[in-house]
């Protein structure tokens, strides 16, 4: 089976670094990504990671640490439009390419 | 650029009444995937199509059957509806051909209300 995890809420400052944690457990390894997903709209694709360390695009950047079952999303300069659920999928294996969703991180960005 | 397409973007029914959700995806894009999501949930696989052919099968009632046409927009059909069918439906595509790097990307959703 597949578990994910990762916090469900998180509070930062415009213009600081936040850092989203997600843990996984899934039968096969191939592929992790990151999804901006704003209140009733479509997941936006951010990143994904298939071999360890870390990619960085702009002002996000994630990690991926397989034998830990660990990756993270980090954002800088934080904006108010950053302001969005954050979901860890995972792709299963390379015989499924459907995705397995965390339940999203709800991350609130303050002035 | 171009991007998925949905339609209808907001869709009511009765229950026990029928639907018919539509996915058009980005050009050149060779499959295509189905996600329920429900009310603060994350979104829920039900079903992929790789060049016209079910490719994988996740959590689909057995009310609801899709399909992917030749030009490969998609259809998902409901049957019998319920309330607690009400949630958004995605459609994401993809292309096979891009390798281990495959990227889903979403449609903007069919928010469908169960009455």
């Amino acid at each position: 089976g597949q578990n994910i995890d990762q916090p469900t809420e998180m509070t930062a400052t415009e213009g600081a670094i936040v850092q989203i944690n997600c843990t996984y457990q899934t039968s096969g390894f191939n592929g992790l990504f990151w999804y901006q997903q704003h209140a009733g709209e479509a997941p936006t694709f951010l990143s994904y990671n298939v071999l360890d360390g870390l990619e960085e695009k702009g002002r996000f950047s994630s990690f991926l640490s397989r034998s830990k079952g660990y990756s993270y999303l980090l954002l800088k300069e934080l904006q108010m439009k950053d302001s969005a659920s954050y979901l860890c999928a995972v792709r299963g294996s390379t015989g499924r390419r459907a995705l397995t969703f965390g339940s999203g991180t709800r991350l609130q960005v303050q002035p | 650029a171009a991007g998925v397409i949905q339609s209808p973007r907001h869709l009511i029914k009765e229950k026990r009444e029928t639907a018919t959700l539509k996915c058009y995806p980005i050009p050149r894009h060779d499959t295509v995937y189905w996600y329920q999501q429900g009310p603060g949930q994350d979104p829920q696989f039900l079903i992929s199509f790789y060049e016209k052919m079910q490719s994988d099968k996740g959590s689909i009632p057995d009310r609801f059957s899709a399909q992917q046409f030749s030009d490969y927009h998609s259809e998902l059909n409901m049957s019998s509806l319920e309330l607690g069918d009400s949630a958004l439906y995605f459609c994401a595509s993809s292309s096979f051909t891009s390798g281990g790097k495959e990227t889903q990307y979403f449609g903007p959703g069919t928010r469908l209300l169960v009455l």
